[in-house]
């Protein structure tokens, strides 16, 4: 069964500071994906990584891919409070069309 | 960017009564569409994976029954709450996936807000 995780669950940073959100899941995977959630609010597509070794960065995110480790980063550089939201990554199980997320990351940036 | 309609947004219902759920794709076809479900301050947990013409496929826990999904067409895929009681009160969101190969990605409705009293 293909197990999601992430770390941290919760953090909080002062804005202008960088920090690193860890995705790791315990089988392999065809993609993975990292996604944003508002309060009370759907998700909203950030990145999908299609192989090893994948960046992508859009404003002050940027995700990597290291499908030998099984782990995948979203790394924030100098946040601001407009970033402060739940961040989740998934991953698409080989073979088959499901998505399975990981616990989620509250990020909550301070002014 | 492809756009899934989920409605209604929010439901308050007696304990009993079955609720409705409608998810649909606006602007693409999509053979499969996601259930998930989410407690509060929780992550997603995928519920079934409906697929156009055929049954749903429930993940391990989830009642078939008490949670039935119907994917009649490619624009349209609902989820009927049967029989709700107070611990299905919970915040349930469709999702379809869009594009082939590389540029596949997994668009979300905007979710659905349900409280059973």
């Amino acid at each position: 069964e293909l197990k999601v995780e992430q770390n941290p669950l919760f953090l909080s940073m002062q804005e202008g500071k960088n920090y690193t959100i860890y995705c790791n899941y315990s089988t392999t995977s065809d993609r993975l994906y990292w996604y944003r959630q508002d309060p009370g609010k759907s998700l909203e597509s950030l990145f999908v990584l299609l192989s090893n070794g994948a960046v992508k960065q859009e404003g002050r995110l940027m995700a990597s891919l290291d499908t030998k480790a099984r782990l995948s980063t979203l790394h924030i550089t100098a946040a601001v409070h407009d970033l402060s939201a739940t961040y989740f990554c998934a991953v698409q199980t080989s073979g088959t069309y499901k998505y399975i997320f990981g616990t989620g990351t509250r990020l909550k940036v301070l002014a | 960017g492809a756009v899934v309609s989920q409605h209604p947004s929010w439901v308050i219902c007696k304990s009993g009564t079955s609720v409705k759920i409608e998810c649909r794709s606006l602007d693409f076809q999509a053979t499969t569409m996601f259930w998930y479900r989410q407690f509060p301050k929780q992550s997603l947990m995928l519920m079934a994976t409906s697929n156009e013409g055929s049954k749903a496929t429930y993940e391990q826990g989830v009642e078939k029954d008490k949670f039935l999904i119907n994917h009649a067409s490619l624009t349209l895929s609902t989820l009927t709450v049967t029989s709700a009681h107070p611990e299905d009160s919970s915040f349930y969101i469709c999702s379809a996936r869009a594009g082939t190969g590389g540029y596949e990605k997994l668009f979300f409705g905007s979710g659905t807000q349900l409280s059973v009293l």
